[in-house]
C-alpha cells in the first residue's frame, strides 16, 4: 500500500458525459501527479499540483481540467467523454515536486475509466 | 525533451534464474533520476529501483540491482533469483532535475514473465 488513496476504482460511463476522479496523497505530501495509461499512448503525464497550484501540464486535453484542494486532495475533472477516453487513470504523489532528491513518486491504484 | 525506449517488449524467464530488463534514455541534462517501476496484474504501479544520475555506484534493493552507464545513456535493471511474484511489467521512468517540475517520463514497459 503506496499510502495513495483514489476513488472510485472503477467508472463506467457514456460518451458525452462528465466525470470526477478523486485523490488524496500520502501524509506530508504536497504534489500531486495525474497520468493516463492507455493501450496505444502508454504512460502519459497529464498535470501536476504543488500545494494547491498547478505546477507542470503535460498532455491534458482541454476536456479535461483538474484541482488540488487546500486539504492537499486532487480532482480531475473529464468532460464531452470520447471512447478514446477509455483508459487507467493514476494518481501519484510526492513531498514536494521541484525535482528535489526526495521526489520519488508513489501511485495510488488507479481509477479504470470505460466509455460506452 | 527526453525519451525513454524499451526496446524488449517481452520477456520469460525460469524461477531462481536471473534476468536483465534494458532501457536507454535520451537527455541533453546532467542531472536527473531514473526509476524502474513495476505493474503486476492487478495494475498497480510500485517502485522498484531508484537512481540518480550524479551517484557513480549502481543502486541495489535486495534481489534488484541496476547497470547504470551515464555516458552510454543506459539503465538497466537485473533481477536476481527471480520469483513468481516478480512477473509483471516493468516501466523505465526519468525524471527532470530542474527544479520546474519532476514530471516522470516512461518507457513503453516489457513484460516480464517467470516461468515455475
Amino acid at each position: 500500500d503506496s499510502g495513495v488513496t483514489q476513488t472510485p476504482k472503477h467508472l463506467i460511463t457514456a460518451t458525452g458525459q462528465r466525470v470526477t476522479l478523486r485523490c488524496s496523497p500520502r501524509s506530508g505530501d504536497l504534489s500531486v501527479y495525474w497520468y493516463q495509461q492507455s493501450l496505444d499512448q502508454g504512460l502519459q503525464f497529464l498535470i501536476q499540483y504543488y500545494n494547491g497550484e498547478e505546477r507542470a501540464k503535460g498532455n491534458i486535453l482541454e476536456r479535461f481540467s483538474a484541482q488540488q484542494f487546500p486539504d492537499l486532495h486532487s480532482e480531475l475533472n473529464l468532460s464531452s467523454l470520447e471512447l478514446g477516453d477509455s483508459a487507467l487513470y493514476f494518481c501519484a504523489s510526492s513531498v514536494v515536486g521541484s525535482g528535489a532528491h526526495t521526489d520519488t513518486q508513489y501511485f495510488g491504484p488507479g481509477t479504470r475509466l470505460t466509455v460506452l | 525533451a527526453q525519451t525513454v525506449t524499451q526496446s524488449q517488449p517481452e520477456m520469460s524467464v525460469q524461477e531462481a534464474e536471473t534476468v536483465t530488463l534494458s532501457c536507454t534514455y535520451d537527455t541533453s541534462e546532467n542531472n536527473y533520476y531514473l526509476f524502474w517501476y513495476k505493474q503486476p496484474p492487478s495494475r498497480q504501479m510500485i517502485l522498484v529501483i531508484r537512481q540518480e544520475a550524479y551517484k557513480q555506484q549502481n543502486a541495489t534493493e535486495n534481489r534488484f540491482s541496476v547497470n547504470f552507464q551515464k555516458a552510454a545513456k543506459s539503465f538497466s535493471l537485473k533481477i536476481s533469483d527471480s520469483q513468481l511474484g516478480d512477473t509483471a511489467m516493468y516501466f523505465c521512468a526519468f525524471m527532470t532535475n530542474t527544479g520546474a517540475n519532476s514530471k516522470l517520463t516512461f518507457g513503453k514497459g516489457i513484460t516480464l514473465s517467470v516461468r515455475p
